[in-house]
């Protein structure tokens, strides 16, 4: 079974700045993996598919990269609406998430 | 626009069997697979299992032996039942559909849109 695991548990940033998740996984998925972005008292939204492909109206700050082990979710200029919590996944795995909170 | 919309009841004694309905609106049924995942409270998510519309059922193995997936094609609806709640399994549970991609003989996915969740607490 694949593990994923997210870094850092919490980021700390100011609105404007640029924000950079990592998730690796515990062997090659290939580029087959997907981020959500989770707010207080709501559902998981997907923002990226298949590593790099941003979501119908996903906003182009959100962008994807990696492949193999090693994935990126890169906010290039965090807005307030974007501190939440960030989860990958890969089949029916998710990673543990990573906090984005306003410093 | 495909909206997932579910119910059920929120509050169950241990021992008893949970139950949670999702239904699908404005867009096709067929052609996807449909999740349940649930995320316990301040925790992470977890999948649970997916079903087609031709009823194929694949389950998450550590809850397969108390998990039932259903669904009914004339509604647009799938359903989940939990047998033995404790309060292990007090949750916020999700329905999703599920999009799966399979490119020579590796299978991808991703759960997009989500339900809007269901609170279930399991307390004496």
């Amino acid at each position: 079974e694949i593990v994923l695991t997210q870094s850092p548990a919490t980021l700390s940033l100011s609105p404007g700045e640029r924000a950079t998740l990592s998730c690796r996984a515990s062997q090659s998925v290939s580029s087959y993996l997907a981020w959500y972005q989770q707010k207080p008292g709501q559902a998981p939204r997907l923002l990226i598919y298949d590593a790099s492909n941003r979501a119908t109206g996903i906003p182009a700050r959100f962008s994807g990269s990696g492949s193999g082990t090693d994935f990126t979710l890169t906010i290039s200029s965090l807005e307030p609406e974007d501190f939440a919590v960030y989860y990958c996944q890969q089949r029916f795995t998710f990673g543990q998430g990573t906090r984005l909170e306003i410093k | 626009q495909v909206q997932l919309q579910q119910w059920g009841a929120g509050l169950l004694k241990p021992s008893e069997t949970l139950s949670l309905t999702c239904a699908v609106y404005g867009g096709s049924f067929s052609g996807y697979y449909w999740s349940w995942i649930r995320q316990p409270p301040g925790k992470g998510l977890e999948w649970i299992g997916e079903i087609n519309h031709s009823g194929s059922t694949n389950y998450n193995p550590s809850l397969k032996s108390r998990v039932t997936i259903s669904v009914d094609t004339s509604k647009n609806q799938f359903s989940l039942k939990l047998s033995s709640v404790t309060a292990a399994d007090t949750a916020v549970y999700y329905c999703a559909r599920e999009r799966i991609v399979v490119v020579v003989a590796a299978t991808h996915n991703w759960f997009d849109p989500w339900g809007q969740g269901t609170l279930v607490t399991v307390s004496s």
